[in-house]
């Protein structure tokens, strides 16, 4: 079964620099999720979309923002990088529209090193 | 904000041994959810559980939710070495928050 894809897989940067992660979410789910898992951490919430409109939002920092497009996946954009944002980052996704919406599945995530 | 306590933080134990693990809230989730996070991966969803007082097998794992919608336990039978990981509880309360809260999962350590 397809699941959800994140690109890259891997990415370095300097900081202050930007960086953008892409989420594509398993085939005809409606909501995208994006976590925050520092290390030896739980994920932590950071935004969600709902048919392309922000759905909830959690502790996302200002720098960072992101967005659903038509085809569904989504973007997570991050600027002013700074040291503490390397992490992973990890994007879930869901159907709302059904039964048991609220499990969500998880790609495999975009490790981000922020030098 | 809402937390989940998760335990034991670790276990070493013998292949072959059952495993046991817990979380519990101080408030009610409407869905309880199982994940296995390899190291460098993904959480990959184990056992999902939607109402109050189910219990649900997946293979050697079993979950339930409990009755009063605050705690979840997870047990998984006959360990094998690629139960290796760690395994985090989380909790959905809906009600337009959408994000998991997790808990601070379980290090599974299997000695051969």
């Amino acid at each position: 079964a397809a699941g959800v894809i994140q690109s890259p897989r891997h990415l370095i940067k300097e900081k202050r620099e930007t960086a953008t992660l892409k989420c594509y979410p398993i085939p005809r789910h409606d909501t995208v999720y994006w976590y925050q898992q520092g290390p030896g951490q739980d994920p932590q919430f950071l935004i969600s979309f709902y048919e392309k409109m922000q759905s909830d939002k959690g502790s996302i920092p200002d720098r960072f923002s992101a967005q659903q497009f038509s085809d569904y996946h989504s973007e997570l954009n991050m600027s002013s990088l700074e040291l503490g944002d390397s992490a992973l980052y990890f994007c879930a996704s869901s159907l709302k529209a059904g039964e048991n919406t609220d499990t969500q599945y998880f790609g495999p995530g975009t490790r981000l090193t922020v030098l | 904000g809402q937390q989940l306590n998760q335990s034991p933080q670790s276990m070493f134990i013998q292949e072959g041994e059952d495993v046991s693990m817990n979380c519990t809230s101080s408030s009610i989730f409407n869905t309880w959810l199982w994940y296995k996070q390899d190291p460098g991966e993904g959480p990959v969803l184990l056992i999902a559980l939607y109402k109050a007082g189910e219990l649900t097998s997946n293979g050697r794992l079993t979950a339930q939710f409990g009755i009063t919608r605050k705690d979840s336990f997870l047990n998984i039978s006959a360990s094998i070495p690629s139960d290796v990981g760690i395994y985090f509880c989380a909790g959905y309360s809906g009600g337009g928050a959408d994000g998991l809260t997790f808990g601070k999962g379980t290090h599974l350590i299997i000695q051969p």
